[in-house]
């Protein structure tokens, strides 16, 4: 079935250094990848996505990757802050399915 | 700002108790999805709509779980009778699908945090 794995499960980086989240999926089909953040006691949150016919997409500190041939694709934070500190999944979408399938998420902390 | 909202936040109840769970999704949205956190699996899929009717619900226990769309503002995900394992934060997501849309992006309500004793 579809699976998405996501590494590591949990990450420390100190303030100012960047932190890089990776995930590999099985569906050939899917055609869209969103990563989102989760902060304690709330619903995840869109913080970028990137579409199949894209291989890098930039927005100020983030930045995610995609490698279609390798099926995996990697969430780049440049100068963490203490405020990124949460919980990060990535998703792949399938395009025959429509449906959004996550990573197990990376627990990031950021220590000023 | 438009967002989704859920209601309860919070719900402990005793083992084979009916819940419900409430979803607005945001207004003009077209697609909602109900999903279901846990830290043994994740964020799993139970079911999603698309202009209220029922486009998938695979993921979904179909002895004591339902979802349902009485009209375009209000989703509901019930649970009868509810068993201790069924303790999680479920969450509703809506997104806006039209014509050229590539793929929807989904925006999460707080969710509603489970406790089944």
């Amino acid at each position: 079935g579809e699976n998405v794995e996501q590494h590591p499960s949990t990450l420390s980086v100190q303030e100012g250094d960047s932190a890089v989240i990776k995930c590999t999926y099985s569906d050939s089909a899917s055609n869209y990848f969103p990563w989102y953040k989760q902060e304690l006691g709330k619903g995840p949150q869109l913080i970028i996505d990137i579409r199949s016919n894209v291989g890098e997409k930039k927005d100020q500190r983030i930045a995610v990757t995609l490698n279609k041939t390798a099926k995996h694709f990697s969430l780049h934070i440049t100068e963490t802050q203490p405020e990124d500190s949460a919980v990060y999944f990535c998703a792949a979408r399938s395009s025959n399915t429509g449906k959004l399938i996550f990573g197990q998420g990376t627990t990031l902390q950021v220590k000023p | 700002d438009a967002r989704v909202t859920q209601t309860p936040r919070h719900k402990v109840t005793e083992m084979g108790q009916e819940v419900t769970m409430r979803c607005q999704p945001i207004l003009g949205h077209n697609t909602v999805f109900w999903y279901r956190q846990t830290m043994m699996q994740g964020l799993e899929l139970l079911a999603y709509f698309r202009n209220r009717a029922p486009l998938d619900d695979s993921g979904m226990p179909k002895d004591r779980f339902s979802a349902e769309m009485p009209d375009a503002t209000l989703a509901t995900l019930k649970i009868q009778p509810s068993e201790p394992r069924d303790s999680a934060v479920y969450f509703c997501a809506s997104g806006l699908v039209s014509a050229g849309t590539f793929a929807e992006t989904q925006y999460f309500g707080p969710g509603t945090r489970l406790l089944v004793l």
